[in-house]
């Protein structure tokens, strides 16, 4: 089965400063890949998801953006974060008509 | 668009009540649908899933839930709670093949002893 591997668990960053959030999937080729927030009453927010290299799909128009340089990895990028980026962030892969297995998380400080 | 409304947004129940969590979708096309448990301090974890077939699903410890296509619905169900229950609930659709996988905002349950 998929391992999903995200780093780091936490991050403390400075209004303004830039952002990069990776995630690496094993065991599987060719995933769906989806980056998502979650806030307390507010689930989890689709920020972006992938079907395949270099394709990225936006779901909330924001200081985000996304990128799938190989197949099995996929990276949350901001070039200045703003203190409403605060949040925990996962990075979920799922297969053609199977579950969505997800990362550990990073929680991400804005300060 | 596709969407998924819980409006549930918080249950307090007692032991051995019976559950049932509502969740329903937009989406005009072919769905897949899960609910995904989330207990206190850990990871999101699968329930159970639908893709085809027997419109009722059994998933892990108890719980059960009906696709009903001409409600967009795919209520969360469980006989009888227990404390353990208490986490929080997500229900997610997907399209045809997963590449777009949407979460509803979440049902917190609460178990009281």
């Amino acid at each position: 089965s998929q391992t999903i591997h995200q780093w780091p668990a936490t991050l403390v960053q400075p209004v303004g400063s830039p952002l990069s959030l990776e995630c690496t999937v094993e065991g599987t080729s060719n995933p769906n890949l989806y980056w998502y927030r979650q806030a307390a009453g507010r689930g989890l927010q689709l920020l972006f998801y992938s079907v395949g290299i270099g394709q990225i799909s936006s779901e909330v128009p924001q200081n985000l953006s996304a990128s799938r340089p190989q197949d099995r990895q996929f990276i949350l990028s901001s070039k200045k974060l703003l203190l409403s980026d605060s949040g925990f962030y996962l990075c979920a892969c799922a297969i053609r008509n199977t579950e969505a297995f997800f990362g550990q998380g990073t929680r991400l400080t804005v300060v | 668009a596709q969407s998924v409304s819980q409006h549930n947004h918080h249950v307090i129940l007692s032991e051995a009540a019976s559950l049932e969590l509502g969740c329903n979708y937009s989406y005009g096309g072919t769905v897949n649908l899960f609910w995904y448990v989330q207990y206190p301090g850990q990871h999101l974890q699968l329930l159970l899933k639908y893709f085809s077939g027997d419109p009722l699903v059994k998933g892990i410890k108890g719980f059960e839930a009906e696709f009903i296509k001409s409600k967009f619905s795919f209520n969360l169900r469980k006989p009888s709670v227990q404390w353990s229950d208490t986490a929080e609930y997500f229900c997610a659709v997907g399209d045809f093949g997963n590449e777009k996988l949407t979460f509803g905002t979440g049902t917190r349950l609460t178990i009281i002893p």
